[in-house]
């Protein structure tokens, strides 16, 4: 086990809906990366979060957005949902000293469905 | 766009065997490589990384093999047991001030006792 736990593990919702996925690091990790993985293919990066603050961008749309809390979880939040959001999505966390990001552990995943 | 790619999708392999995985990557300034196991209903594990300055390193029965000349990436399995069975995925990264990884597709693999 990783310490990086994930909740809900499962999640059904409907188009258009919104949705909020959390997230809680590994004790002593202060960055947070978020991962979609559609069935049978690698986990996309989203976007990571460092000290509360976004640290760099995939290729998802604005209806994505984050945050990270002082304690270090974070949360991902998509609205406007579409049937192409139905994925697992993956939280990892890794701890950034002396600006190098180093390895990162993930959680089990949240299973999102969306009809 | 520049991504990274595996060329086997399923290796299937017989107990106690050496299983090797193969990974190609397209992006000459990615600088850090790390191989990810995933079973079912996980998240990826960690297995072995390996930094653009080295072409070989070593773990417990892994070892990685890095090849820069031609973009080549591979993960050797000693003794391949059936606990090894799961989807293996390679992933890099530019930079050290961001891990934004970048998987690959991943490959099965499947250890037949």
């Amino acid at each position: 086990e990783t310490g990086v736990t994930q909740s809900p593990t499962h999640l059904i919702k409907t188009r258009g809906q919104q949705v909020t996925l959390r997230c809680s690091s590994q004790s002593g990790h202060n960055t947070v990366s978020w991962y979609q993985q559609a069935l049978g293919q690698g986990p996309q990066f989203i976007f990571q979060y460092y000290r509360e603050e976004e640290n760099g961008r995939g290729n998802f749309p604005p209806r994505f957005s984050g945050l990270q809390f002082p304690n270090y979880s974070s949360e991902l939040n998509v609205n406007a949902l579409e049937l192409d959001d139905s994925a697992l999505y993956l939280c990892a966390s890794s701890l950034k000293s002396g600006g190098a990001v180093n390895e990162q552990f993930f959680g089990p995943g949240t299973r999102l469905t969306v009809l | 766009g520049e991504s990274v790619g595996l060329h086997l999708p399923t290796l299937s392999v017989q107990e106690g065997d050496n299983s090797i995985i193969n990974c190609a990557y397209s992006n000459s300034a990615s600088d850090y490589f790390i191989w990810y196991k995933q079973e079912s209903g996980k998240g990826p594990q960690f297995i072995i990384d390996i930094r653009s300055n080295m072409d070989k390193r070593q773990g417990q029965r892994v070892t990685v093999l890095l090849n820069k000349t031609v973009k080549h990436l591979s993960l050797q399995i000693a003794a391949t047991q059936p606990g090894d069975s799961a989807v293996y995925f390679c992933a890099e990264n530019i930079g050290t001030g961001r891990r934004a990884l970048t998987f690959g597709s991943g490959t099965r693999l499947q250890v037949q006792p």
